[in-house]
């Protein structure tokens, strides 16, 4: 089945730095990849499209300057969360779909960020 | 955009039936979907539907009715580690975005 690889799995960081994670799809290409974001006892919350090729798409209330997506390949997004802060601690998560099922889309193990 | 609503908290007991409601409004629909989640993980897929009608998977179904824009999941001989979140999911915007419900929290009590 459809393999999405998230990296890292956790990462602690300091305020105002900045923190990439990965998301490949390891067995398929993905021309759109998803990147929500959880807190603690809440559902997921859809930050962004990922277009391959193309720029990335947000949703209403996310900073596109603060969370950078790039989407360089058909099986690799990258978002970027630029200079952090505490508030921006939470859980991430993306996603893609495997075009050759029904089964709507495929998630990385998630990222747990930090910001001390 | 899709509106998607189910109950915040249920709580039922080890060997019991569950029924975990989702109703939705959307602009396009194709299909519903129903994840698991445990604490600090990814979500995982139970089920996919599509047409009207039940879904039987093992321990798992899934129903549907597209006129109600009404679904549930119901979950038989609940095992201690059925205790997740259960969010209810489709697509919006005629299928360019996959957006979730808020999650019920099971619990599953001995």
């Amino acid at each position: 089945g459809a393999v999405v690889s998230q990296h890292p799995s956790r990462v602690i960081c300091k305020s105002g730095t900045s923190v990439k994670i990965e998301c490949r799809s390891l067995d398929f290409q993905a021309t759109t990849m998803f990147w929500y974001r959880q807190f603690p006892k809440q559902s997921l919350m859809l930050m962004a499209t990922s277009n391959e090729g193309s720029k990335a798409t947000y949703e209403q209330g996310v900073e596109k300057d603060k969370f950078l997506i790039n989407h360089a390949s058909l099986t690799l997004s990258t978002l970027t969360v630029t200079s952090a802060h505490p508030e921006d601690s939470s859980f991430y998560i993306c996603s893609a779909r495997d075009g050759r099922t029904n089964y709507g889309y495929t998630f990385g193990s998630g990222t747990r960020l930090t910001v001390v | 955009g899709q509106n998607i609503d189910q109950p915040t908290e249920m709580t039922a007991t080890e060997g019991a039936i569950v029924q975990i409601n989702c109703t939705y409004q959307t602009s396009g629909f194709n299909g519903l979907f129903w994840y698991q989640q445990h604490a600090g993980e990814a979500p995982t897929f139970l089920s996919y539907n599509v047409l009207d009608g039940l879904e039987e998977k093992g321990r798992f179904s899934s129903f549907l009715s597209r006129s109600k824009g009404y679904s549930y999941l119901l979950l038989k001989e609940l095992q201690m580690k059925d205790s997740a979140s259960y969010l209810c999911a489709g697509y919006d915007n005629y299928g360019q975005n996959f957006v979730f419900g808020p999650g019920t929290r099971l619990s599953v009590l001995p």
